[in-house]
């Protein structure tokens, strides 16, 4: 079945306590993008791929890294997290930029303390 | 399920009854525009896009229209059906940014 997979679904954490939220397709998709979405402000854009190798800021990279070693993963990397990146977090991917079709994941719902 | 929006504007319409649901964005720069269906407790769905020098695209059931004069863009849903109760989203694209920008959203909510 041809999906967007993420782990963990849930995950309360403590302040400062590094942490990797992963992103996996199995569409050999190339573009990729994080999302973390809040009440009343909808989804923003936190990184995304182009490619193997290639990143970039979104709207709302501050305390975030992201790294793409493969095509498939994605992961999400909180090196210092606080508690106002208690948030949902959804990763997407789509065949390539051009294709506006995102195929999203089921979400994170990530708690700082 | 999760709880998408708290402060969510909301739509509650009949079964059967057309639906719309409206946007307003703020780039004229954009290139495309496109409409997300967001359920309870999962990821955004792709419903349908529009290319910024179109004003109709129509779909299975339904339609977006696109007014760049003022700004609006507009998701027609016939005969709404309650698996289209769920959280609608707009976003816009500028391509040369990579960039998907959402709106805030609009709940709709059908009545049996």
């Amino acid at each position: 079945e041809a999906q967007v997979t993420q782990n963990p679904r849930y995950l309360i954490t403590v302040t400062g306590k590094k942490l990797t939220v992963t992103c996996s397709q199995n569409m050999n998709h190339e573009y990729m993008s994080w999302y973390r979405q809040d009440p009343g402000l909808g989804l923003r854009q936190i990184y995304y791929s182009m490619n193997v190798e290639v990143t970039d800021k979104g709207d709302v990279p501050e305390g975030y890294k992201v790294s793409r070693k493969e095509k498939r993963n994605f992961p999400l990397i909180l090196e210092s997290p606080s508690p106002n990146q208690t948030s949902l977090y959804f990763c997407a991917s789509s065949l390539s930029w051009g294709l506006h079709e995102q195929f999203f994941g089921p979400g994170t719902r990530l708690t700082v303390l | 399920g999760e709880s998408v929006g708290l402060h969510l504007p909301t739509l509650s319409v009949q079964e059967g009854d057309n639906s719309i649901i409206n946007c307003a964005y703020s780039n004229s720069a954009s290139d495309y525009f496109i409409w997300y269906k967001q359920e309870s407790g999962k990821g955004p769905q792709f419903i349908i896009d529009i290319r910024s020098n179109m004003d109709k695209r129509q779909g299975q059931r339904v339609t977006v229209l696109l007014n760049k004069t003022v700004k609006h863009l507009s998701l027609q849903i016939a005969a709404t059906q309650p698996g289209d109760s769920a959280v609608y989203f707009c976003a816009e694209i500028w391509d040369s940014s990579y960039k998907l920008i959402f709106g805030s959203g609009t709940r709709l909510l059908v009545r049996p």
